[in-house]
């Protein structure tokens, strides 16, 4: 099963509103990154939280990580219609010696003028 | 800025048919990475190399293999192209600070290759 899980699957809210989407995992984590992917694009790379770490900020974005609860969430903070992509939120895993990112199956964000 | 070049953004291949996706980077990465995305199936990572000569199998390496002889490019083989390969394709590479500690670096990943088995 997936290690991370977004909710909701898609969203849909006005330009300047504020859109928060959470992720949640199940086995302990180095750091949880988000990304976001524009329709039939490659993914960017948005903001990279480590695990002893709880709230990060960039430019309107915020994201906060609760271990305990092995959640996330990301907030957008004024929307804009540029900001309609697709955010995936992606768990850095030890296995075995390796360390990889595990997505989740992403949240479909739209922004209307 | 780090540049990930795949060398094609859509392909169709026929079904047997010998495969090559290339995935150029820019930034002297050591980490590179293939994935498929499918839908309601999100990222799946096929292989991986941590440097150059190395790959290791991801979550799904059937059908799929890798050479990375060059540490800026990294190529996946279709070694008998199958129609359950039609797939978005992207390739991703990532600084490395040192091996076996947690590299809290981001991924960087290329625009994709969506291909198509006929």
């Amino acid at each position: 099963s997936q290690q991370g899980e977004e909710d909701p699957q898609a969203l849909s809210i006005q330009e300047g509103e504020n859109a928060t989407m959470n992720c949640s995992y199940k086995t302990s984590i180095n750091n949880l990154q988000w990304y976001r992917q524009n329709s039939g694009r490659g993914l960017v790379h948005l903001i990279l939280i480590r695990s002893n770490e709880r709230e990060k900020h960039s430019g309107r974005l915020r994201v906060t990580l609760d271990t305990s609860k092995k959640s996330s969430s990301l907030l957008i903070t004024a929307s804009r219609a540029a900001d309609t992509a697709s955010y995936f939120c992606a768990t850095s895993v030890s296995q075995g010696g390796s360390e990889k990112l595990v997505f989740g199956k992403g949240t479909k964000l739209t922004v209307n003028p | 800025d780090v540049k990930v070049t795949q060398s094609s953004r859509y392909l169709v291949k026929r079904t047997g048919e010998k495969v090559f996706l290339e995935c150029v980077q820019d930034m002297d990465h050591e980490n590179m990475f293939w994935y498929r995305q499918d839908p309601g199936l999100g990222l799946r990572l096929i292989y991986f190399s941590y440097d150059v000569k190395m790959k290791e199998k991801g979550d799904i390496p059937e059908g799929y293999s890798v050479s990375r002889e060059k540490k800026e490019r990294f190529s996946l083989i279709l070694e008998s192209a199958s129609t359950n390969q039609t797939s978005m394709y992207l390739c991703a590479s990532r600084l490395q600070i040192y091996m076996g500690a947690h590299s809290n670096q981001p991924q960087h990943f290329g625009d994709g290759t969506r291909l198509s088995i006929l």
